[in-house]
């Protein structure tokens, strides 16, 4: 079964520092890799996307990694700033008979910066 | 330009109620999504639309659930004989073509069914 799974579930931090968010998934076969940013009462926004064959990403103060071997991503998000505070979503891509790409969803990890 | 728009906002319902919520994708995407997340939990896929082919409705619940599309533009979901177990935020993305692009999502529709 196709599964996504982050940790940690909740996250709080002060401002200005550094944190990592994991993702394992079980998802084959196994096409992309995405990590998008949901504020409260919003959609979500795409942070990095990466395939197989890239091992890390960065956006900023975002930079994701992904080691295919082990199944797992990570998301670390340096000098943490107040606006950083959103749900982190690991989205993996898998590619059906049909050639259609379907998303399987974490349920993301929910992280508060502080002053 | 525009992002994806969805309307309402907020909707809230009695359980047996039909329900329609609205989509407006970005101009020129041919691929339009439909997604359930429920509080505390990650998306759930629930349909997709690519251009003029046959839409993809694996992820649809039940039959109570269906969507419309009309050409390259908008696009309702359709939720009939609402039960409270749909309260939920639907989410409606859509991207350039296919699915190896970027999607880009709305801001939702938060259903109650009360």
């Amino acid at each position: 079964k196709n599964q996504v799974e982050q940790s940690p579930q909740s996250l709080i931090i002060l401002e200005g520092k550094n944190c990592t968010l994991q993702c394992n998934y079980t998802v084959s076969p196994f096409s992309n890799l995405r990590w998008y940013k949901q504020d409260t009462g919003r959609g979500p926004v795409s942070l990095t996307i990466m395939t197989f064959s890239e091992n890390t990403k960065s956006n900023g103060r975002y930079t994701a990694t992904l080691d295919a071997d082990t199944k797992q991503s990570s998301l670390h998000i340096t000098a943490s700033q107040l606006s950083d505070s959103a749900s982190y979503i690991c989205v993996v891509s898998a590619v059906e008979n049909t050639g259609f790409q379907k998303l399987v969803f974490g349920t993301g990890t929910r992280l508060l910066v502080s002053p | 330009g525009a992002g994806v728009s969805q309307s309402p906002s907020n909707k809230v319902t009695e359980k047996g109620k039909d329900v329609e919520l609205r989509c407006d994708p970005i101009s020129g995407h041919t691929a339009l999504y439909w997604y359930r997340q429920r509080l505390g939990q990650g998306l759930e896929f629930l349909i997709y639309f690519q251009g003029n082919s046959a839409p993809d409705k694996s992820g649809l619940p039940s039959d109570r659930f269906s969507a419309e599309r009309t050409g390259e533009s908008v696009s309702t979901l359709t939720i009939q004989r609402t039960q409270q177990e749909d309260s939920a935020v639907y989410l409606c993305a859509s991207s350039l073509t296919g699915t190896s692009y970027e999607q880009y999502f709305g801001p939702g529709t938060r259903l109650t069914v009360t």
